[in-house]
């Protein structure tokens, strides 16, 4: 089955504690991309990438990292978390190319950072 | 900088038309999409215009003007199932999304 998996789905830690949220596709899609997405405010794209290697940074990049070592896996880090950072998150896979730019959000992590 | 304005809240009839505007204050975009996501769920791709006018998929259309940086999504035939929120996205290598639409339907 075509899909965008992430890990974990629920998180609560706490200030400063480094975290890592997984996203997984396996649809050989060249782009993906992370959101956060909070009440009122739509889905806020933090980081993006074309391709293997090649990242760059959304709307709302401070605070986060990301890396693409293998076209299937765009983990996100947040080296320390705070609370400003509670929010839901998703990731997204699209072919982002031709005639294809639907992308595909996997289910969403809620993060909680107290 | 690049944004794009969609009402907050649209109410309909089930059965009715709706039209859900969506204006973006950018030159750079080259396509505009739309996603439907409902309570608790993920959002999911409606349509994507990559050229000026109407894209129609079932009972779902979505209009672009680049000479207006104006898009529209126009649900018909509208179901209690449609009650959800919209949102449009405007595309360059980033993807820029609008604070999205909740659309309520009345039976």
């Amino acid at each position: 089955e075509a899909q965008v998996t992430q890990n974990p789905r629920y998180l609560i830690t706490v200030t400063g504690k480094k975290l890592t949220v997984t996203c997984s596709q396996n649809m050989n899609h060249e782009y993906m991309s992370w959101y956060r997405q909070d009440p009122g405010l739509g889905l806020r794209q933090i980081y993006y990438s074309m391709n293997v290697e090649v990242t760059d940074k959304g709307d709302v990049p401070e605070g986060y990292k990301v890396s693409r070592k293998e076209k299937r896996n765009f983990p996100l880090i947040l080296e320390s978390p705070s609370p400003n950072q509670t929010s839901l998150y998703f990731c997204a896979s699209s072919p982002y190319s031709g005639t294809s730019y639907e992308q595909y959000f996997g289910p969403g992590t809620r993060l909680t950072v107290t | 900088g690049q944004s794009l304005e969609q009402p907050s809240e649209v109410t309909a009839v089930e059965g009715a038309i709706v039209q859900i505007n969506c204006t973006y204050q950018t030159s750079g975009f080259y396509g505009l999409s739309w996603y439907q996501q409902h309570d608790g769920g993920a959002p999911t791709f409606l349509s994507y215009n990559a050229l000026d006018g109407l894209e129609e998929t079932g009972r779902f259309s979505s209009f672009l003007s680049r000479s207006d940086s104006y898009g529209y999504l126009l649900l018909q035939e509208l179901q209690m199932k449609d009650s959800a929120s919209y949102f449009c996205a405007g595309h360059d290598d980033k993807i820029i999304f609008g604070k999205g639409t909740r659309l309520h339907i009345l039976p």
